[in-house]
């Protein structure tokens, strides 16, 4: 079974708004990732926030971890077009085998 | 320094035909994972090497599908015969210590025809 998922599952802005995805998850984890993903070409990883923060900032990025509610966000300032791209959440999970755990994703749209 | 390949980019194979996939990893990370994603869906976890062991193979479909990483460099992950549903992304990432962050390669798109 899945322990992220992201929604929306698609989103669609004007250049120069801001992007917020969701991350939920089910089990207790380490830490929790954010990957982009550009068509055609591998993740790339945007940020890491361990289970004892609750706020990382990276450039125009803002993530913000609820453990208590299992939920991260993604914020993405003063978008670009450059950010048109697929964004997955990953967890660590603390029980079970070591594994990162990655959900369907936010297709995000930027318009020029 | 390189990051993770991945090859080939693309294959496209009949039902029945045997493929190998490889991945080599950025050099000096002993973690080493292969996911699939199969279109609009997750990002599926398949194994975990650490070195040439298998940590975790639990996502590891069936026994048609068969991974190695032999002197734990690089890794090779095979489909024998493979079918319809074994089409998708088949991506390689690789980290130097468990908990940190991947690295990806850009995938093998594999298509069953």
């Amino acid at each position: 079974s899945q322990q992220g998922e992201e929604d929306p599952q698609a989103l669609s802005i004007q250049e120069g708004e801001n992007a917020t995805m969701n991350c939920s998850y089910k089990t207790s984890i380490n830490n929790l990732q954010w990957y982009r993903q550009n068509s055609g070409r591998g993740l790339v990883h945007l940020i890491l926030i361990r289970s004892n923060e609750r706020e990382k900032h990276s450039g125009r990025l803002r993530v913000t971890l609820d453990t208590s509610k299992k939920s991260s966000s993604l914020l993405i300032t003063a978008s670009r077009a450059a950010d048109t791209a697929s964004y997955f959440c990953a967890t660590d999970r603390t029980s079970g085998t070591y594994k990162y755990i990655f959900g369907t994703g936010t297709r995000l749209k930027v318009l020029a | 320094e390189a990051g993770v390949t991945q090859f080939p980019s693309h294959s496209v194979i009949e039902k029945g035909q045997t493929v190998t996939l490889r991945c080599d990893p950025i050099s000096g990370h002993d973690n080493l994972y292969w996911y699939r994603r199969v279109m609009g869906k997750e990002i599926k976890f398949l194994l975990h090497f650490v070195k040439e062991s298998k940590q975790d193979e639990s996502g590891m479909p069936n026994n048609r599908f068969l991974a190695e990483r032999t002197g734990g460099t690089y890794s090779t992950l095979k489909v024998q015969p493979a079918e319809l549903e074994d089409s998708g992304v088949y991506f390689c990432a690789s980290s130097q210590d468990r908990h940190e962050k991947l690295f990806f390669g850009s995938g093998t798109q594999l298509s069953v025809l």
